[in-house]
């Protein structure tokens, strides 16, 4: 069974901070893995997706890599600002479409 | 131009009575899927529909009934209401394995 652990979390940082959240899996065997974020009271809105035959992917100021050998993924966001204040949600998918969700990192960027 | 919608957006109701929650997406994907959040804001995978088929079912109380009527649309009934099943539920569509994109949610709130 898959397990997806994300450490911190909650984070929180001043404005500017770069932002580095992790996410690790207990099964390598993936299909690919997904960022998303999530503010209070709202859904899901996709940010990055990494196929599992990828290292990374950037989008803007953000940037996610994967290690699968070691079950392993980092988001950056650089010059964090404080619209970037959510929770930030790692999911990995598994070749049966199922996705194993972390419990997610809330990071607060101060002002 | 809505992707992924649900209604209602708020649910309050009492125990023991039987509810609907719908979904539609208009992504023209063909895999459609129910999460629910809990109150820890853990996410987990419930049902899993693609082109109209169940495909995953998870540990789920015989309660809650999904329905795929067309590849567009999937809803969710429960019967019986129990207090325990207050919580964020989440409809979420891809095409084959691709990204997942999620609707707004629903919040159920039983009394």
């Amino acid at each position: 069974k898959q397990e997806v652990t994300q450490i911190p979390a909650a984070l929180s940082v001043p404005e500017g901070e770069n932002l580095v959240l992790n996410c690790s899996f207990t099964d390598s065997a993936i299909y690919n893995l997904q960022w998303f974020r999530q503010d209070p009271g709202k859904g899901l809105t996709s940010l990055l997706l990494i196929q599992s035959s990828q290292r990374e992917q950037t989008s803007g100021r953000l940037n996610a890599s994967l290690d699968k050998s070691s079950g392993r993924s980092t988001l950056y966001i650089a010059a964090s600002q404080p619209g970037d204040s959510a929770t930030y949600l790692c999911a990995v998918r598994q070749s049966d479409y199922k996705l194993s969700f972390g419990a997610g990192t809330t990071v607060t960027v101060r002002a | 131009d809505t992707a992924v919608s649900q209604t209602p957006k708020y649910l309050v109701t009492q125990m023991g009575n039987d509810k609907s929650i719908k979904c539609e997406q208009n992504l023209g994907h063909d895999t459609m899927y129910w999460y629910k959040q809990d109150s820890k804001k853990f996410l987990k995978i419930m049902f899993s529909y693609n082109n109209k088929e169940l495909i995953i079912n998870e540990t789920v109380p015989n309660r809650f009934s999904p329905k795929s009527p067309d590849k567009a649309h999937l809803n969710l009934h429960i019967n019986s209401l129990e207090l325990g099943d207050s919580a964020v539920y989440f409809c979420a569509s891809s095409q084959d394995e691709r990204a997942l994109y999620f609707g707004p949610g629903t919040r159920l709130t039983v009394t």
